[in-house]
């Protein structure tokens, strides 16, 4: 299994506080995507990174900021949290462009978050 | 842009039922196609694959043909059992972006 962590695994909090979530990879993979996942929706990617310090939005990226100051972490922040950020948050790697083309992006366990 | 649309269950059968879940695409060209799965509690991993038209992916028993001319994937098994409980979700890689395009997954019951 690609060595993927993401913590908190589960956080309630309430409407209006900051959130930050982690993903951690020990896989040196180029490529981190945070996706959210909704039923009825599947996964929404919401930002991705491409590099250290090199980061782009995603199809749901309002309200949401990342940073990547090193290889192994991408973190994904919500400043203010609302309730319409109660969801599922995955993280994933890939090694290059290329691999996500052969399937190889490779999800973490999952952050359980709800918005109260 | 690229899209997926699965069948949207859930689905649920008796164990050794036979498993179809449609899925079909609309894509420029000819992208790669996937099939990943989620065990509760767990992320995404893939399950299996096609790279070009009419090539079949296989695993555990799953199978799934690339099918240009109906711009099709359907995931099918022949025999399921109570582990193959889980959600299902067809994608495609997204473009420039380097990520996948899901489909909005299918829940799958297998009951003993």
């Amino acid at each position: 299994d690609a060595g993927i962590t993401q913590s908190p695994r589960h956080k309630v909090t309430e409407t209006g506080t900051p959130v930050t979530l982690r993903c951690h990879q020990t896989e040196n993979h180029r490529y981190m995507y945070w996706y959210r996942q909704d039923p009825g929706h599947g996964l929404r990617l919401i930002h991705y990174s491409y590099g250290v310090k090199d980061t782009d939005k995603g199809e749901v990226s309002d309200g949401y900021s990342v940073s990547r100051s090193k290889t192994e972490d991408f973190l994904l922040t919500l400043e203010s949290a609302t309730s319409s950020q109660t969801s599922v948050y995955f993280c994933a790697i890939s090694e290059s462009f290329a691999g996500v083309v052969n399937g190889e992006q490779f999800f973490g366990p999952g952050t359980r978050l709800t918005v109260l | 842009g690229d899209s997926v649309t699965q069948m949207e269950g859930p689905v649920t059968l008796s164990e050794e039922a036979c498993l179809t879940i449609n899925c079909t695409y609309t894509a420029t060209g000819y992208p790669s196609l996937f099939w990943y799965v989620q065990y509760p509690g767990e992320g995404l991993q893939l399950l299996l694959k096609a790279t070009k038209a009419d090539d079949k992916g296989s695993n555990k028993g799953f199978e799934a043909t690339y099918r240009k001319e109906t711009t099709s994937f359907h995931l099918e098994k022949g025999s399921v059992q109570v582990s193959d409980s889980a959600v299902y979700f067809c994608a495609l890689p997204g473009g420039s972006q380097g990520n996948l395009i899901f489909g909005k997954g299918t829940k799958l019951s297998v009951k003993p």
